[in-house]
């Protein structure tokens, strides 16, 4: 059973455009939710990341939205640009739960046309 | 700034043998983890370590094993390898914070090949 689900599995967007991945979570004890973006033979790199205590985190382009009763997050990358091509992970865990590790979405290649 | 290393790069073996992967956590890191990526795959966590004990347990078959050491650097081992095991490796390293949630770092993988 996948705890975190994401979509859409691909997403094409043109330059300058907005783009928008969505991730629905099962378990309540999750209460740290990063992303992270990931380019063809790299390793995952954070990206941004937030706690269901606030509702929107913005760093530069990128903005997170939560919304705790839904149990869902977005990742919205805002003037998306041909260098942020790449596969986007979201990912959950519970913080208290000591070394737990990630549990991760299956993954959205995004590709940014020029 | 100093990031999570792993070694080898890349990794063939044959079916049936046995490959050890190493990873070296950022410097005061004292948490490792190691996830599993299949090809168009998302990462599977493995296993962690938290002050060279296994901490948490993911889908790590019998085969596998790890540890991490006094320097906290942590070795995978994979023996009877099958052809299923071709993947990337990736270890993370985190410093374990008493309140919130301590940021993984990755490593940029290891590939295993196995013919």
């Amino acid at each position: 059973q996948q705890q975190v689900k994401q979509s859409p599995q691909s997403l094409i967007v043109q330059k300058g455009g907005i783009s928008i991945i969505n991730c629905a979570y099962e378990n309540t004890a999750f209460d740290y939710f990063p992303w992270y973006q990931q380019f063809p033979g790299k390793g995952p790199a954070l990206l941004i990341a937030i706690r269901p205590d606030v509702s929107e985190k913005k760093e530069g382009r990128f903005t997170i939205s939560f919304n705790k009763s839904a149990k869902q997050f977005s990742l919205h990358i805002m003037d998306s640009q041909p260098g942020d091509s790449a596969t986007y992970f979201c990912a959950a865990r519970n913080s208290g739960g000591g070394a737990d590790g990630l549990t991760f979405g299956k993954g959205t290649h995004l590709i940014i046309q020029p | 700034a100093a990031g999570v290393i792993q070694s080898p790069r890349h990794l063939i073996k044959e079916k049936r043998e046995t490959a050890t992967l190493k990873c070296y956590p950022i410097p005061r890191h004292d948490t490792v983890y190691w996830y599993q990526q299949g090809p168009g795959q998302d990462p599977q966590f493995l296993i962690s370590f938290y002050e060279k004990m296994q901490s948490d347990k993911g889908s790590i078959p019998d085969r596998f094993s790890a540890q991490q050491f006094s320097d906290y650097h942590s070795e995978l081992n994979m023996s009877s390898l099958e052809l299923g095991d071709s993947a990337l490796y990736f270890c993370a390293s985190s410093f374990m914070a008493t309140f919130g949630a301590n940021v993984l770092t990755f490593g940029a993988g290891s590939r295993l090949t196995v013919l």
